[in-house]
């Protein structure tokens, strides 16, 4: 089983508000990830777990607050966000950082009013 | 440079013809190729991946070329079939960099009836 689940499946916010997305994975991997998508270009990575530490943040903005509770989960939250941040966000997750390939989850549809 | 390079950005081809895509590279710490195929508003799904020491590597319909010295890989589909419509991306690991993956910027591919 290689799925990656991700909720919700659509989230419209306006930019004051504070909303979370989530991520889950059963496949025993120990790295997961957060990706930023916009329309016809390649995913962009935003931050990076491994063994539920934070290893890479790509320089994002403190409005995204990612948070890995253990190594099954992991979490998004968003607060005053801008409309430039619509997007489809991406969480994947590979055994680790170093070994076997990323499996993205479905994403979830971002659009701030 | 950590760049990866893929042409064209779109491909049209006949049911039952070849698809190929092209990436390139210049990053030699670079030390596993995956591709990604997308479909409109779906995360993007793993489709065949090659380390630089194989040259080729078959899955179904599908075959990675990889030329380690020409630091090109490519992706052909062989019976190009409709529902191979999708975007494809490769991508490329940086073994020295916390394993992030470098995409290309995607192939557009349309098989037509």
């Amino acid at each position: 089983d290689t799925e990656v689940t991700q909720t919700p499946k659509h989230l419209v916010m306006g930019m004051t508000n504070k909303k979370s997305l989530k991520c889950e994975q059963h496949m025993g991997h120990r790295a997961m990830y957060w990706y930023k998508q916009k329309a016809k270009k390649p995913p962009e990575l935003m931050f990076v777990y491994s063994y539920e530490k934070l290893s890479i943040n790509e320089s994002v903005p403190s409005r995204f607050s990612p948070e890995c509770p253990n190594s099954s989960l992991l979490n998004l939250h968003l607060h005053a966000l801008q409309p430039e941040d619509s997007a489809l966000y991406l969480c994947a997750s590979s055994l680790s950082q170093f070994r076997g390939s990323q499996y993205f989850g479905p994403g979830t549809r971002l659009t701030v009013l | 440079q950590q760049q990866v390079k893929q042409s064209p950005q779109s491909l049209i081809v006949q049911k039952g013809g070849i698809s190929i895509i092209n990436c390139a590279y210049e990053n030699t710490a670079f030390d596993y190729f995956p591709w990604y195929q997308q479909f409109p508003g779906k995360g993007p799904a793993l489709l065949i991946a090659i380390r630089p020491d194989v040259s080729e590597k078959k899955e179904g319909r599908f075959t990675i070329s990889f030329n380690k010295s020409a630091k090109q890989f490519s992706l052909h589909i062989m019976d190009s079939q409709p529902g191979d419509s999708a975007t494809y991306f490769c991508a490329a690991r940086v073994n020295n960099q916390g394993g992030k993956l470098i995409f290309g910027q995607g192939t557009e591919l349309s098989v037509k009836p």
